[in-house]
């Protein structure tokens, strides 16, 4: 079964870090880009980013740009979204999705992880 | 950069048809992808590249895109179908989402 399964919820302070993961199984990881997807309480979908595993390309949202980093270990199927100093506005679900070629549909999307922000 | 528009809400009653617009600057040059999102679970993508149903999505989902709108039309509307539904494309290579449109059965 072609699946991408997300990490746990995370409950963190303003100004901590954390790393959520997204791992691909059931096709051929490097053969298709992940993006990051935030949808915040009672909001819609905003991209965020998204990475080729076959040479670690990423692009931005200019929204995002600076404040989260995307990444990825091939060598387990998984793509890593990361914050080096959360915020209470951070406060969201995060999905990750697959899609084959830059134009292309999000075909798979996790499950999400949704990640609480609050002192 | 690249807006997209839609309705808040779009009310049908079961067995009829409703269409859920996207609107943007010259929409039907570009690809348009369709998401439902049902309340605790992940966004399923309903149609891709205009009109294009991915396996497993009925017949009764079906997509066009012309001039400065795409519309994603479910006929024969079932009560299983009330989500929020999101029109999206690539603006080159970045992802933008429509606000979302939420689709009640009366």
């Amino acid at each position: 079964e072609v699946q991408v399964v997300q990490s746990g919820a995370e409950v963190k302070k303003p100004g901590e870090s954390l790393r959520i993961s997204c791992q691909g199984s059931g096709y051929s990881f490097t053969d298709y880009w992940i993006s990051w997807v935030r949808q915040m309480p009672g909001k819609g979908l905003e991209w965020m980013g998204r990475i080729d595993p076959r040479d670690t390309y990423t692009n931005y949202s200019p929204s995002f740009q600076g404040h989260v980093s995307i990444s990825i270990d091939t060598s387990i199927s998984t793509a890593y979204l990361q914050w080096s100093s959360l915020r209470a506005s951070d406060t969201a679900v995060y999905y990750c999705a697959r899609q084959r070629g830059g134009l292309d549909a999000l075909d798979i999307w996790g499950q999400g992880t949704t990640v609480t922000v609050s002192s | 950069s690249y807006v997209l528009t839609q309705p808040p809400s779009v009310s049908v009653a079961p067995g009829k048809t409703a269409r859920i617009t996207c609107g943007g600057d010259k929409i039907g040059s570009r690809n348009v992808h369709w998401y439902q999102r049902k309340p605790g679970q992940a966004p399923l993508l309903v149609m891709s590249y205009d009109n294009h149903r991915p396996s497993g999505i009925p017949e009764r989902f079906s997509g066009s895109n012309s001039g400065n709108a795409a519309t994603l039309t479910i006929s024969r509307v079932e009560a299983g179908d009330e989500a929020d539904y999101y029109c999206q494309l690539w603006d080159p290579a970045n992802g933008v989402f429509g606000g979302g449109t939420k689709l009640t059965v009366l």
